[in-house]
């Protein structure tokens, strides 16, 4: 059964409006949920982890325990926003499990 | 630090062919990952490796997938034969003080095999 869960092979949205990109996981322990990004020509990289509760480029996301979701948001979307949205959880002593991706696409 | 270097870049290849994906992690990282991105599947880990012994190897397709990490600097992937539904971008990243941590990822290698 898939761990990471990203309903959304591809999302569009129109510049200025609103993002979410949604994630859920399967986890009964105190998870650590990440959000990578690959822009286009670009390495696969680190956008924010939710211990660090930090915005990033505008982002953010809050880990939902009840509902075990961590969906990544941002108020108005850019067209640099544009671009290949994993998420990913780590359980303890194995390695990140990433979702299957989601493509963010910014029209102008 | 040029961060972590993969080659070659691309990779085009005939079915039945052996090819060979090379990686350099960033200095000093002890963990090192390998993945495949599919449109169908998204990012798979394949195997990974601590200090450089094997750890996890149970994402590797099939046995004509193989990896080594000889040293601390140097990791290949090699397949063989070479399978059309193996391309891929095949995707080397390697972390710091265990697998919670940031990983870093290299470019990529893009593989076709006709």
């Amino acid at each position: 059964a898939q761990r990471v869960t990203q309903p959304e092979k591809l999302l569009s949205v129109f510049k200025g409006a609103p993002v979410e990109l949604k994630c859920n996981y399967s986890y009964s322990g105190s998870p650590e949920l990440f959000w990578y990004v690959q822009y286009s020509r670009q390495r696969l990289q680190l956008l924010l982890r939710h211990i660090s509760r930090e915005s990033i480029k505008g982002f953010t996301a809050d880990l939902n325990k009840g509902e075990t979701s961590f969906h990544l948001k941002k108020p108005f979307a850019q067209e640099e926003d544009s671009a290949m949205y994993y998420c990913a959880l780590w359980e303890g002593n194995t390695p990140l499990v990433f979702g299957k991706g989601t493509r963010l696409s910014v029209i102008a | 630090d040029a961060g972590v270097i993969q080659s070659p870049r691309h990779e085009v290849t005939e079915m039945g062919q052996e090819v060979t994906l090379r990686c350099k992690p960033i200095s000093g990282h002890d963990y090192l990952f390998w993945y495949r991105q599919t449109m169908m599947r998204g990012l798979e880990l394949l195997i990974y490796f601590n200090n450089n012994v094997p750890i996890d190897d149970s994402g590797m397709p099939e046995d004509r997938f193989s990896a080594k990490m000889p040293n601390a600097s140097f990791s290949t992937l090699k397949i063989q034969p070479s399978e059309p539904r193996d391309s891929a971008v095949y995707f080397c990243a390697s972390s710091l003080l265990g697998l919670a941590y940031e990983q870093y990822f290299g470019p990529g290698t893009r593989l076709t095999v006709t």
